[in-house]
């Protein structure tokens, strides 16, 4: 079964600095990918996914990941983190009928 | 284009009741899935509908139920609550079961 593994429970940044959230999946067949996002007591929102068209996958509010097939990640990044980007982020690999989600991290982002 | 809507958003019963929940996917999408959120397990699958078929089903005890009705809205059941069935519970829906999912905001669910 394909699953993905968070690094980091908690990633702290400053306001301005470079987010990268990281994500390891876990397949011998490159799966769908994909990263969202909860905002406290809210749903889950789509941030961006990976269906194999491209490496390099752009989302919404700035985000993008890169899916390395050699290191097995699907790392997020973002430039310059914002106030409003503080919430909880969750990477999530497709097993053919459900999401297989990370434990999540939590991003916190200080002025 | 509306999102997926559940409802209620939250709800507070008592150990050995037992509790519906209902979702409405995007208009055209067939599919609908549940997931279960707690801080301790995380977010885990429940079931899958399509065409009101349940197709898949997770590692959840038979208290768990839902279906699928024509018009693609969904609803779960859960019998007989206990107190670990406290949690945010998600609903999404997709074209079909293979495509993207999006999410509603969740029912929070708290069982005294």
């Amino acid at each position: 079964a394909q699953s993905v593994t968070q690094l980091g429970s908690h990633v702290s940044v400053s306001e301005g600095a470079l987010v990268l959230l990281r994500c390891n999946y876990s397949s011998s067949v490159p799966p769908y990918l994909f990263w969202y996002v909860q905002y406290p007591n809210q749903g889950l929102q789509l941030l961006l996914k990976y269906t194999s068209a491209a490496t390099l996958v752009k989302g919404i509010n700035g985000f993008e990941a890169e899916f390395k097939k050699s290191e097995t990640s699907f790392h997020l990044t973002k430039p310059s983190a914002h106030m409003s980007d503080a919430a909880e982020y969750f990477c999530a690999a497709f097993s053919g009928y459900a999401l297989n989600f990370g434990k999540g991290t939590s991003l916190l982002v200080t002025p | 284009k509306a999102g997926v809507t559940q409802t209620p958003r939250y709800l507070i019963k008592t150990r050995g009741q037992q509790v519906t929940l209902s979702c409405s996917p995007i208009s055209g999408h067939r599919s609908v899935s549940w997931y279960q959120q707690t801080p301790g397990q995380g977010l885990q699958f429940l079931f899958e509908y399509f065409s009101e078929t349940q197709r898949n089903k997770g590692n959840f005890p038979g208290r768990f139920s839902g279906r699928q009705f024509s018009n693609s809205r969904s609803e779960m059941n859960v019998s007989t609550l206990e107190l670990g069935d406290s949690a945010l519970y998600l609903c999404a829906s997709s074209l079909t079961p293979t495509d993207t999912q999006y999410f509603g905001p969740g029912t929070r669910l708290t069982v005294l």
